[in-house]
C-alpha cells in the first residue's frame, strides 16, 4: 500500500511566523502535490512537482513555496503566515503509470492566530 | 482545461436507500475521472477511477460509477447506503499525462438511521 505521512495534524501558528509543512511518501513516486481545502470551496491545487528539485505553480500559489530535494519529500513553506491561510492542507502523490490516481496523506489542520 | 460540477452540496438518504451522487464533467479530450471520499479529520481515500476501459465501473464499500459520453456524466451510486457511507465524496478529472486532477467542491453525504 501506498503511504503519504504529513509531519503534524493539527498545528497553531502566530500571524508572520516562517511555517513548514513536510510530506513524505514511500512508494517512489515522481509526482507530488500540494492543495488546501475549505468549506464550500473543494480542494485547490497550490504547487506540485514532478521530479526532485522541479516545481510547478498551481492555481492558488501566492504566499507559499515549496521544496523538493528528495524524491520522498516534499515541503510548503508559508513565508509569513497570514490568517486566510487557516485551512486544511493535504499532501498527494502519484506515480507515472498510466491511471493517475493521487494517494492522500491524512491532511495538517493549520490555524494561524 | 477541464473542470467538475457536482450537484448538490449536500445530500441526504435513510439507511437502505438508493445512493446517487451526480457528478458533470468538461474535458477537452476523454477524461480519466475518479471518486474520492473524505471521512471526518481525514485524508482522500481513492472510491473508484474510469480509464477508459469499462464504462460501468465498480469501486470499494458497494460503489459503483457509469461513465456517459453524451451527458458528460460520472454519477455515483450505491443501491443501499449504510450509516458508515456518511462521508464528503469528492468527483476529480485528468486528462492523463502530465495534466493535474480538478476537484469538485464536494457532496456530503447524510445517512439517518
Amino acid at each position: 500500500d501506498v503511504k503519504v505521512t504529513q509531519s503534524s495534524r493539527y498545528l497553531v501558528k502566530r500571524t508572520g511566523e516562517k511555517v513548514f509543512l513536510e510530506c513524505v511518501q514511500d512508494m517512489d513516486h515522481e509526482n507530488m502535490f500540494w492543495y488546501r481545502q475549505d468549506p464550500g470551496l473543494g480542494l485547490r491545487l497550490i504547487y506540485f512537482s514532478y521530479d526532485v528539485k522541479m516545481k510547478e505553480k498551481g492555481d492558488i500559489p501566492e504566499g507559499y513555496s515549496v521544496s523538493r530535494e528528495k524524491k520522498e519529500r516534499f515541503s510548503l513553506i508559508l513565508e509569513s503566515a497570514s490568517t486566510n491561510q487557516t485551512s486544511m492542507y493535504l499532501c498527494a502523490s502519484r506515480g507515472t503509470g498510466a491511471t493517475y490516481e493521487q494517494y492522500f496523506g491524512p491532511g495538517t489542520r493549520l490555524t494561524v492566530t | 482545461a477541464q473542470s467538475v460540477t457536482q450537484l448538490g452540496s449536500h445530500v441526504s438518504v435513510s439507511e437502505g436507500a438508493l445512493v446517487l451522487l451526480r457528478c458533470n464533467y468538461s474535458s477537452s479530450v476523454p477524461p480519466y475521472l475518479f471518486w474520492y471520499v473524505q471521512y471526518p479529520n481525514q485524508g482522500l481515500q481513492l472510491l473508484l477511477k474510469y480509464t477508459s476501459a469499462a464504462t460501468l465501473v465498480k469501486g470499494i464499500n458497494g460503489f459503483e460509477a457509469e461513465f456517459k459520453k453524451s451527458e458528460t456524466s460520472f454519477h455515483l451510486t450505491k443501491p443501499s447506503a449504510h450509516m458508515s457511507d456518511a462521508a464528503e465524496y469528492f468527483c476529480a478529472v485528468s486528462l492523463g499525462g502530465y495534466s493535474t486532477l480538478t476537484f469538485g467542491k464536494g457532496t456530503m453525504l447524510l445517512v439517518s438511521p
